[in-house]
């Protein structure tokens, strides 16, 4: 069984500033790992996904994540955070071989001040 | 295109009446999933449906939780004589193919209170 934490319940930060929220995982096998990010009253959208290959993900909009197998971890980084960064983000992992039944973690709240 | 739909919004109940929460996927999605959302809580997995093949049902909390998936596409999570800690938000989602590497998809969730 596979098992996600994410240990910061809530990030505040201010606007422009760095942020980095943490995600560590626990499988015995190989895993998929993905981010979702939750805007107020609305379902959870993909961000990031490794799936395999570059061990470095990245969207368009600043965001990153870093697949670390070593330490079981893929945080994700943002160099510059905007107000409307404001959300919940989630963090969850698949087994690559087995359920297609994902784990979530409790989430982060990253909370951006102006 | 038109994403995942779920109905009603909201949904203000008493305790022990049932109520049905309804998800339309993405159309073409064999993979659907319910999960339940408490405050300050992640997603708790609930029941998975894949093409024709029976339902996982290991996340149901309890037997007042039932779903179904008519026609492979409409499906429905019906929770019997509910409680108050069912309250929560109930989020589908769907995916394209049986696969762990396919993106879900998910619709905006229906808020359940009960009182």
């Amino acid at each position: 069984a596979q098992s996600v934490t994410q240990l910061d319940s809530q990030v505040p930060v201010f606007e422009e500033a760095p942020v980095e929220l943490r995600c560590n995982y626990s499988s015995s096998v190989s895993v998929y790992l993905f981010w979702y990010v939750q805007y107020p009253n609305q379902g959870l959208q993909l961000l990031l996904k490794y799936l395999s290959g570059s061990t470095l993900v990245k969207d368009i909009n600043g965001f990153e994540a870093e697949f670390n197998k070593s330490q079981t971890s893929f945080h994700l980084r943002k160099p510059s955070v905007h107000i409307s960064d404001t959300a919940e983000y989630f963090c969850a992992v698949r087994t690559s071989g087995g359920s297609y039944i994902p784990t979530f973690g409790r989430g982060t709240s990253l909370i951006v001040h102006p | 295109g038109a994403g995942v739909s779920q109905s009603p919004s909201n949904k203000v109940t008493e305790k022990g009446k049932d109520v049905e929460l309804r998800c339309d996927p993405i159309s073409g999605h064999t993979a659907l999933y319910w999960y339940r959302q408490s405050l300050g809580q992640g997603l708790e997995f609930l029941i998975y449906f894949q093409g024709n093949s029976a339902p996982d049902k290991s996340g149901l909390p309890s037997d007042r939780f039932s779903a179904e998936r008519t026609g492979g596409s409409v499906s429905t999570l019906t929770i019997q004589r509910t409680q108050q800690e069912d309250s929560a938000v109930y989020l589908c989602a769907s995916s394209s193919q049986q696969g762990s590497q396919e993106t879900q998809y998910f619709g905006p969730g229906t808020r359940l209170l009960v009182l």
